[in-house]
């Protein structure tokens, strides 16, 4: 199977504070990662996509500055939210798409809740 | 802008009986459909795909209709279970990435 493992499944931290969330996938190799995020019976949001070795392509309206993306390695993405405010509580999944497979669908992680008092 | 919409938010169902989940899209670009399963604080699983050549693809109880034209997919579950109470999402892709593009999901209730 493709395994994608998002670590911490949970984290509260105080506003004015950074998280950093991990996205590993376990057992494929995957040069691009994206990051989602999901309000309360929302749907899924893509926020950006995380390239290997070159710098992540954001989609409209996301702050580059403030969800720091760094693929580090071909099993690796991180997201760091700087600077954390309330309004950036919320569910962040990740995922990721086996490399050298076409028409292949996303896995993803299970999720980090990140709640900012 | 909704690319991909999911217009009912919640079905229920009788246990045994099938289930259709609809969706549709706008994006005449989008040449790979999938349906995701989701349960609360998870990731979401992937249940069951198809390309636009095809107008059907079927997996134990799982189908998926798409109809081109129509810009029209859906998935019928049948039969129906309890255990499979959880909301769906629709998505596509399609041009020169790899991103999905969700749907806004419909909540699942089978009822025993």
């Amino acid at each position: 199977g493709a395994v994608v493992s998002q670590h911490p499944s949970r984290v509260i931290c105080k506003s004015g504070t950074s998280v950093k969330i991990e996205c590993r996938s376990l057992d494929f190799q995957a040069t691009t990662m994206f990051w989602y995020r999901q309000f309360p019976k929302k749907s899924l949001m893509l926020m950006a996509t995380s390239n290997e070795g070159s710098k992540a392509t954001y989609e409209q309206g996301v702050e580059k500055d403030k969800f720091l993306i760094n693929h580090a390695s071909l099993t690796l993405s991180t997201l760091t939210v700087t600077s954390a405010h309330p309004e950036d509580s919320s569910f962040y999944i990740c995922s990721a798409i086996k490399d050298g497979t076409s028409n292949s669908p996303l896995h993803f992680g299970n999720g980090t809740r990140l709640t900012v008092t | 802008d909704q690319q991909v919409k999911q217009n009912s938010p919640s079905l229920s169902v009788q246990e045994g009986r099938i289930s259709i989940l609809n969706c549709d899209y706008t994006n005449s670009m989008f040449d790979y459909f999938l349906w995701y399963k989701k349960y609360p604080a998870e990731g979401p699983t992937f249940l069951i795909s198809i390309s636009s050549i095809k107008d059907k693809n079927e997996d134990g109880r799982f189908t998926v209709f798409l109809n081109k034209s129509a810009k029209h997919l859906s998935l019928h579950i049948v039969p129906s279970q309890p255990g499979d109470s959880a909301v769906y999402f629709c998505a596509a892709r399609g041009g020169a990435t790899n991103k999905l593009i969700f749907g806004t999901g419909t909540l699942l209730a089978v009822q025993p």
